[in-house]
């Protein structure tokens, strides 16, 4: 089945340092992904759609010059959360559109301290 | 606005009982439908979808969700639990006709006891 990968699973940071996290389609093509931040005990709340080629599509209150999208090619797409803070630790989910199916990451945990 | 309500944030089930876990949803259009499962260190996974036509849907692991337009229902069922059916569950509804975006209700975490 179709798999997707993030990378790191787990990173710490210091307040206001950048973190970068990867998100890979691993044998399929998505012209689309999309970019999950879940806190704990909580839903999944969709903060971005990334189309490769094109600026991302950023849902609303979320600050997209904190959380830069990139989706350069079809199999890869990245969030930089800039100047992290606190605040900023939780899980973050990305996905991959493959037709009409939507394949999630396992989720990469990032904690601020 | 579209929304996804899981009444249930916690269920706790013996194993070999059944399950069923709720789902509500508010859309203004033919609702896409859909069961997550999530277990620690694993991505989500589907458990089964619901875009047309019978509105009993039948999906991996056992699993069956009913559409009920009547009721804006999509519930998640399971005649026998297993062990390994501990996880979370979300329900989700496709917030688009072809966006791909999905809004997700709370979950529900299931507990299973032997």
């Amino acid at each position: 089945g179709a798999v997707v990968s993030q990378h790191p699973s787990r990173v710490i940071c210091k307040s206001g340092t950048s973190v970068k996290i990867e998100c890979r389609s691993l044998d399929f093509q998505a012209t689309t992904m999309f970019w999950y931040r879940q806190f704990p005990k909580q839903s999944l709340m969709l903060m971005a759609t990334s189309n490769e080629g094109s600026k991302a599509t950023y849902e609303q209150g979320v600050e997209k010059d904190k959380f830069l999208i990139n989706h350069a090619s079809l199999t890869l797409s990245t969030l930089t959360v800039t100047s992290a803070h606190p605040e900023d630790s939780s899980f973050y989910i990305c996905s991959a559109r493959a037709t009409a199916e939507q394949y999630f990451g396992p989720g990469t945990r990032l904690t601020v301290t | 606005a579209q929304s996804v309500t899981q009444p249930d944030i916690h269920i706790t089930v013996s194993e070999g009982a059944s399950l069923e876990l709720r789902c509500n949803y508010s859309y203004g259009a033919t609702p896409y439908l859909f069961w997550y499962v999530q277990s620690p260190g694993q991505g989500l996974q589907l458990l089964l979808k619901y875009f047309s036509g019978d509105t009993l849907v039948q999906g991996i692991k056992g699993f069956e969700a009913e559409f009920k337009r009547s009721q804006s229902s999509f519930n998640l069922r399971k005649p026998s639990v297993h062990w390994s059916d501990a996880a979370e569950y979300f329900c989700a509804v496709g917030a688009g006709s072809n966006t791909g975006k999905l809004i997700f209700g709370q979950g529900t975490t299931l507990q299973v006891k032997p």
